[in-house]
């Protein structure tokens, strides 16, 4: 089974930041990997798919890039409504999935 | 407007059944899998189990696998996700969500519904 993890598990930053998050896979998932945004209460959103795909509607400050086992989503310039929990999704076989740990975004 | 919605959630107690409904409205059901997709009190989210378009493929994770049946019935726009065995560590909200694949292995899931929660215990 392929495994997620994420890094760091939880940030503080300031509006205006810019902020990275990492996920590593556990074997090469080439760039089969997804990026969702939970905020409490609420359904995860799809932000970025197939690694570096922005999902329609998604600002621009949001990027993800990598391939292989390693990934990286960007928020280029954290706004106060980007403040939640980021989780990346792996879908290396065919409708069997595997979601990060998730890394939580707080106010510094 | 594209739109899931969960029903049938509630209390059970240890051991017991529960079966899921998620209806979908606002896209041609049958030309897309499905999934859901659980997150327990705190925790972070657990892919549960996935389903083709035409039901004839099913796919679950080793947590629920035996336990769990996931089924679909497109002449009523309708997710299924039945429940046997139950376990406290069952306990979670549920949510069911539309997968997108637009070729080899990339699938993503661009719609979720609400989510609907079950609780196991006594």
């Amino acid at each position: 089974d392929i495994q997620m993890t994420q890094s760091p598990s939880s940030l503080s930053a300031s509006v205006g930041d810019r902020v990275t998050i990492t996920c590593r896979a556990s074997q090469s998932i080439s760039s089969y990997l997804n990026w969702y945004q939970q905020k409490p209460g609420k359904a995860p959103k799809l932000l970025i798919y197939a690694a570096s795909s922005l999902q329609s509607g998604v600002p621009s400050r949001f990027s993800g890039s990598g391939s292989g086992t390693d990934f990286t989503l960007t928020i280029s310039s954290l706004q106060p409504e980007d403040f939640a929990t980021y989780y990346c999704q792996q879908s290396y076989s065919t409708l069997i999935f595997t979601f990060g740990p998730g890394t939580k975004v707080d106010i510094k | 407007e594209v739109q899931l919605v969960e029903s049938g959630g509630g209390l059970v107690q240890p051991g017991g059944s529960l079966r899921l409904s998620c209806a979908a409205s606002g896209f041609t059901f049958s030309s897309y899998a499905m999934s859901w997709v659980r997150q327990a009190p705190g925790k972070g989210l657990e892919w549960v189990s996935a389903i083709s378009g035409s039901g004839g493929s099913t796919y679950y994770a080793d947590s629920v696998k035996g336990r769990f049946t996931i089924s679909r019935d497109n002449s009523k726009n309708t997710l299924y996700l039945q429940m046997n065995s139950l376990r406290a560590e069952d306990t979670a909200v549920y949510y069911c969500a539309k997968i997108v694949h637009p070729g080899y292995y990339y699938y993503y899931m661009d719609v979720w519904g609400k989510g609907t929660t079950v609780t196991v215990s006594s």
